[in-house]
């Protein structure tokens, strides 16, 4: 089945520092990746949508100079928080979708990133 | 108005009971549903797509109303292993194009 990677897992940091996170499609290209924000007991929130080669496409209130994505390979994209506080504590998940048996597109979700800052 | 609603639940269940589950939506011009489950800290993980004839997949039937906008799932014969949250999801569009709107979700805990 479609597989989706993401690094790192789990990341502390820091008030202020910066923090990258990669999503990858490991046996199927995605010329489009999402990236969700997870608080706990609450669902998926959609941030952006990630097109390879393409600037990526945010949801109201979230904030593009905050949050950088870069899609710049057909199986990788890349989520940076920057200058990150305390209240970009979350689960980030990143997503990408496939055709389904059906002629369906369904998305395949990455492991997530545990976000906790200091 | 949500766009995707569910009852949060808890739904607490003894091991082999039946369990349903529903989720309305409101764009009227949706066209793929889907039902993932997703374990506490761990990503969502498709558990079925939802068609308009409905479909089943072993103990899991879901349903499908366009004119009531109404999914369900069903679970039959649960197992301990079915405690989990299970989100119900309907494709949208946003600027960028097609997208997946999540509904709150609703937890099943199934118990000896």
């Amino acid at each position: 089945g479609a597989v989706v990677s993401q690094h790192p897992s789990w990341v502390i940091c820091k008030s202020g520092t910066s923090v990258k996170i990669e999503c990858r499609s490991l046996d199927f290209q995605a010329t489009t990746m999402f990236w969700y924000r997870q608080f706990p007991k609450q669902s998926l929130m959609l941030m952006a949508t990630s097109n390879e080669g393409s600037k990526a496409t945010y949801e109201q209130g979230v904030e593009k100079d905050k949050f950088l994505i870069n899609h710049a390979s057909l199986t990788l994209s890349t989520l940076t928080v920057t200058s990150a506080h305390p209240e970009d504590s979350s689960f980030y998940i990143c997503s990408a979708w496939r055709q389904g048996a059906i002629s369906a597109y369904e998305q395949y979700f990455g492991p997530g990133t545990r976000l906790t800052v200091t | 108005r949500k766009e995707v609603e569910q009852d949060p639940g808890p739904f607490n269940v003894p091991e082999g009971a039946t369990v349903a589950f529903n989720c309305t939506y409101s764009n009227s011009a949706s066209q793929s549903f889907f039902w993932y489950r997703q374990d506490c800290r761990k990503e969502p993980k498709l558990l079925m797509s939802v068609y308009s004839s409905g479909n089943e997949d072993g103990r899991f039937t879901a349903q499908l109303n366009r004119a009531s906008q109404y999914i369900s799932l069903l679970i039959r014969d649960s197992k301990l292993s079915d405690s989990a949250t299970y989100l119900c999801v309907v494709n949208g569009w946003n600027n960028a194009g097609n997208m997946l709107t999540f509904g709150g979700g609703t937890r099943l805990m199934v118990k000896p």
